[in-house]
């Protein structure tokens, strides 16, 4: 199975800042990464899929990008809704995996 | 609009097996996978495989082969997922979730609690 390894746990940041979370793959996965939002007793909301395209209806402060093993998930302008759970899902080879999700705290 | 209604809540006895359900609306059934994801604090999140809605052709990841059976009744738009042989470790949040070129919409989830 590819192993997604995701950074970091936790972050705090601040309104208006800009954040970055990352996934490393253990093997090329071709684009196939898909970033989503949780928070607490929801289900995931998609925000980005095939490394860099937005999920219509997300705000466009969302971005993603990346190739081969490494992506990223950029926050710009952190607003307090961006206080989630973030995680990467690779969908490139089955079984999908998923990195192991970053908590995204705002100050 | 994409609609993923899972059944409610389920609190199992250590052995026995519980089945859930997952009604989609608001898209063409038959056109996407419908696939099982479970979550725990601890293992995180956890692909458990898909139902091709139209041929009822499964993928299972290896880990749940015998734990999870998933069906599907297209006259209802309805994907299921029969968890068997349960244990504390079966505790968790699972999810349906629409496959198509990724995995988009999910449904609220359900919880199951394996207790005796």
């Amino acid at each position: 199975d590819i192993q997604m390894t995701q950074s970091p746990a936790s972050l705090s940041a601040s309104l208006g800042e800009t954040v970055s979370i990352e996934c490393l793959a253990s093997e090329d996965i071709y684009n196939n990464l898909a970033w989503y939002q949780q928070k607490p007793g929801k289900s995931p909301q998609l925000l980005i899929y095939y490394a860099s395209s937005l999920q219509d209806g997300v705000p466009s402060r969302f971005s993603g990008s990346g190739s081969g093993t490494q992506y990223s998930l950029k926050i710009n302008s952190l607003e307090s809704e961006d206080a989630a759970t973030y995680f990467c899902l690779q969908d490139s080879e089955y079984p999908y995996t998923f990195g192991a999700g970053t908590k995204l705290e705002l100050k | 609009q994409v609609q993923l209604q899972q059944s409610g809540a389920e609190l199992a006895k250590p052995g026995s097996s519980v089945k859930i359900s997952c009604k989609a609306s608001g898209y063409t059934f038959t056109s996407y996978y419908i696939s099982w994801i479970k979550q725990t604090t601890g293992q995180g999140l956890e692909y458990i495989g898909y139902i091709n809605t139209g041929s009822g052709g499964t993928n299972y990841n290896e880990k749940f082969k015998g734990k999870a059976t998933l069906t599907v009744d297209k006259s209802s738009s309805t994907a299921f997922m029969q968890l068997s042989s349960l244990t504390p470790d079966d505790s968790a949040v699972y999810y349906c979730a629409r496959e198509g070129t990724t995995v988009d919409y999910w449904g609220q989830g359900v919880m199951v609690t394996v207790s005796s």
